[in-house]
């Protein structure tokens, strides 16, 4: 069964470093979206992506975060300049495109747990 | 602003018995979809079941099941037969219907089952 993936699962890095985390979202899926989830909290929406473009976006995603999808398979999360609060796990989802059976579906990736040190 | 509420930060059932964990929303939309995923330590984000807000007939995926009642904006899972493998925590979480909309997620309700 196609599923999502995410490298590295786990990323150790320092206080002001920039970090990119690195998904592949289902092939034929045309959203995609990143979430984060701080320990014991929430899982919040950072970003959804398509057409090459942010479609949305909250209050978390200022300016030091970007997203890419650089070729036709990842889909990647860029923090700039890391801060001790984006310690946290990183989620990737897709879903296909509107009029499929399940287009309402977000698939999830296993997440990447940054931790900021 | 949409938001989801889940009011029962922890649960506990015995195993082979049945549990309702409890959602409230809030939204001015007419067309969304609910979902409950289920985060087991591993921390992997896995859909149980999700439901139309047009549809009237409640969800239903084997052992798990939902109570949705859209004027009260009410949206319970029951999950009937539990087993150990059902421990987790279960996060309520709402969608606007149009496409490529964010989902917006409860607080979660930790489930613990006792075998």
């Amino acid at each position: 069964e196609p599923e999502v993936t995410q490298t590295p699962s786990h990323q150790v890095t320092q206080m002001g470093q920039e970090v990119i985390l690195r998904c592949v979202p289902i092939s034929n899926h045309l959203y995609f979206y990143w979430y984060r989830q701080i320990l014991g909290q929430k899982v919040e929406f950072l970003v959804s992506f398509y057409n090459n473009e942010i479609s949305e976006k909250s209050e978390i995603f200022d300016d030091q975060f970007s997203v890419e999808r650089p070729d036709g398979s990842n889909f990647t999360l860029k923090i700039r300049s890391t801060k001790l609060e984006d310690s946290a796990m990183y989620f990737c989802a897709s879903r296909e495109p509107a009029g499929f059976a399940t287009e309402a579906e977000q698939f999830f990736g296993p997440g990447t747990r940054l931790t900021v040190l | 602003a949409q938001t989801v509420t889940q009011s029962q930060p922890e649960m506990s059932v015995q195993e082979a018995e049945t549990v309702t964990l409890s959602c409230t929303y809030d939204t001015s939309e007419s067309d969304y979809y609910l979902f409950w995923y289920k985060q087991p330590p591993s921390r992997q984000m896995i859909l149980v079941i999700r439901q139309e807000a047009y549809k009237q007939q409640n969800a239903t995926e084997n052992r798990f099941s939902v109570n949705f009642q859209k004027a009260a904006k009410s949206f319970s899972l029951k999950i009937s037969d539990s087993q150990l493998g059902d421990a987790a925590m279960y996060f309520c979480a709402y969608r606007r219907g149009n496409a490529g909309n964010m989902l917006t997620f409860g607080g979660g309700t930790r489930l613990m089952v006792k075998p």
